[in-house]
C-alpha cells in the first residue's frame, strides 16, 4: 500500500539534545512538507521541499533543519536551538513539485510524531 | 502574508441539527481544501474546491467556495455523532508562487446525542 510512514510515533527528548524525525513516502510524490501542530491550534509549516536536494523555509523554520537527499525521504531534525519543541509533528507529501501541475495540491499526511521535551 | 481564519473555533451541537463552519482568507486564491482530524490522529482530505462557486458534497457535509468574498463554508446537515472531529480549511498559495498550503486554526466540532 502506498503511503507516508513517520517514525517514531512518540519521542522524548532531554533539553539540549537534537532529535531526528523520519518521514518516508512510497507515493512517488515530488513535494514533501513538515508541519507542527500545538494543542488546540492549526498547522504551521516548518519546511517544505519540491524537488530532491532543495528545500525552503516555512513560517517557523528556526531551530529546525531538514535534508532531501532522496525523493522518498525528508527527515526533520529538531535542534537544541528550538526553544519549545514539544508538539505533534506531521509530515505530508503531494504531487506538486517545482513544475506546477494543473489541478489540486492535495496533501497526504503521515500518522504524526509526538515529541515531548523532559 | 496569507491569513486563514476559521469560525467558530469550538462548536458543540446536538444530533440532528444543522450548522455551518466558516473559513475566511486574506489574499486571492481559487484553491481551497477541507481536512478532518480525529483526536490524536493525522489529517484526512475531505474536499477540494478549485474554482469560484465550486460546491462539493459527501454525505452530511457540503463545502462551497466564494473566491470573490474569500470565503469557504462547510455545512453540516442533520449532524450525527460520527462527525465529531476537528475540521481544518487550507488555502493554496500557488498563485503567489509558493507551492504550499496555509491552514486555518481548526474548528473542534462536538456532536452530542
Amino acid at each position: 500500500d502506498g503511503g507516508i510512514t513517520q517514525s517514531p510515533k512518540y519521542l522524548f527528548r532531554k533539553e539540549g539534545q537534537n532529535v531526528t524525525l523520519s518521514c518516508e513516502q512510497n507515493l512517488n510524490h515530488d513535494a514533501m512538507y513538515w508541519y507542527r501542530q500545538d494543542p488546540g491550534q492549526g498547522l504551521r509549516l516548518i519546511y517544505y521541499s519540491q524537488i530532491v536536494n532543495d528545500f525552503q523555509k516555512g513560517d517557523i523554520a528556526e531551530g529546525y533543519s531538514v535534508s532531501r537527499e532522496k525523493k522518498e525521504s525528508f527527515p526533520l531534525t529538531v535542534t537544541s536551538a528550538q526553544k519549545n519543541p514539544t508538539a505533534f509533528y506531521l509530515c505530508a507529501s503531494s504531487t506538486q513539485g517545482r513544475i506546477h501541475l494543473s489541478g489540486a495540491n492535495v496533501l497526504t499526511f503521515g500518522a504524526g510524531s509526538r515529541l515531548t521535551v523532559l | 502574508e496569507l491569513k486563514v481564519e476559521q469560525n467558530p473555533l469550538f462548536l458543540s451541537m446536538q444530533e440532528g441539527k444543522n450548522y455551518t463552519i466558516y473559513c475566511n482568507y486574506s489574499t486571492t486564491s481559487d484553491r481551497l481544501y477541507w481536512y478532518r482530524q480525529d483526536p490524536g490522529k493525522s489529517l484526512e482530505s475531505l474536499f477540494v474546491l478549485l474554482s469560484n462557486g465550486a460546491v462539493k458534497q459527501e454525505g452530511r457535509l457540503m463545502a462551497s467556495l466564494d473566491t470573490k468574498a474569500r470565503l469557504s463554508t462547510l455545512h453540516i446537515t442533520a449532524a450525527v455523532h460520527d462527525l465529531s472531529a476537528t475540521y481544518f480549511c487550507a488555502v493554496d498559495m500557488y498563485g503567489q508562487g509558493a507551492q504550499k498550503l496555509v491552514f486555518g486554526q481548526g474548528t473542534r466540532l462536538t456532536i452530542n446525542p
